[in-house]
């Protein structure tokens, strides 16, 4: 079974400040894992993805295999990083890769 | 490319008639994915599709609700009999079947739901 857990539902931050999302998963294989976003009024959209290992809008994200973790990181919060932010796991066998969600975390960036 | 197209984007229903919901994946995707989204929570999974196969339903009740995705046409989410615990936003998503991209979903707008 393949699970992948956001701890927090709001993470509130002063603009400026650093930003970390947490993201746990389980799974037996090796995953791919992802990070998407929904800003407010569109559609979900992937942010980044670790096998991509680059930054986008200044996010980082790691996969610590050790501690089964993807957090998401930003050492700057600005404003227009407030959205929905959604961890996920892709995993699977026989060419099928199910895509797991996490709860998301609502990350709130105060003026 | 018009991307993940989704309908109706609301529909309102009475308890106890259908709801029918419509997603087009983008064009050169072939597998389809339906997540649940109720007020508050995170996005939860329901079915995933290749075109005339349900590769996964395990997110699915066992009841009531059932998925398509037929050789021509969009990929159709029914769900009968409705009730009030029903009401929520359904997201559609697609993605190709191989390829660097055959693990990145495309996502509709959704569909809202609302039982009365």
């Amino acid at each position: 079974a393949q699970r992948v857990t956001q701890p927090e539902k709001l993470l509130s931050v002063f603009k400026g400040a650093p930003v970390e999302l947490k993201c746990n998963y389980s799974y037996s294989g090796s995953p791919e894992l992802f990070w998407y976003v929904q800003y407010s009024r569109q559609r979900l959209q992937l942010l980044l993805r670790h096998i991509s290992r680059e930054s986008i809008k200044g996010f980082t994200a790691d996969l610590n295999k050790g501690e089964t973790s993807f957090h998401l990181k930003k050492p700057f919060a600005q404003e227009e990083d407030s959205a929905m932010y959604y961890c996920a796991l892709s995993g699977g066998s026989g060419g099928y890769q199910k895509v797991t969600f996490g709860t998301g975390t609502k990350l709130q960036v105060i003026p | 490319n018009a991307g993940v197209m989704q309908n109706p984007r609301h529909l309102v229903r009475r308890r106890g008639q259908e709801a029918r919901l419509r997603c087009s994946p983008m064009k050169g995707h072939s597998h389809v994915y339906w997540y649940r989204q109720l007020p508050e929570e995170g996005l939860k999974f329901m079915v995933y599709l290749q075109k005339e196969n349900i590769i996964d339903e395990s997110g699915m009740p066992k009841e009531r609700f059932s998925a398509e995705f037929p050789k021509e046409g969009p990929s159709i989410l029914r769900i009968q009999q409705v009730v009030r615990g029903d009401s929520a936003a359904y997201f559609c998503a697609s993605s190709p079947s191989r390829g660097p991209g055959a693990n990145v979903l495309t996502f509709g707008a959704g569909s809202r739901l609302t039982v009365l």
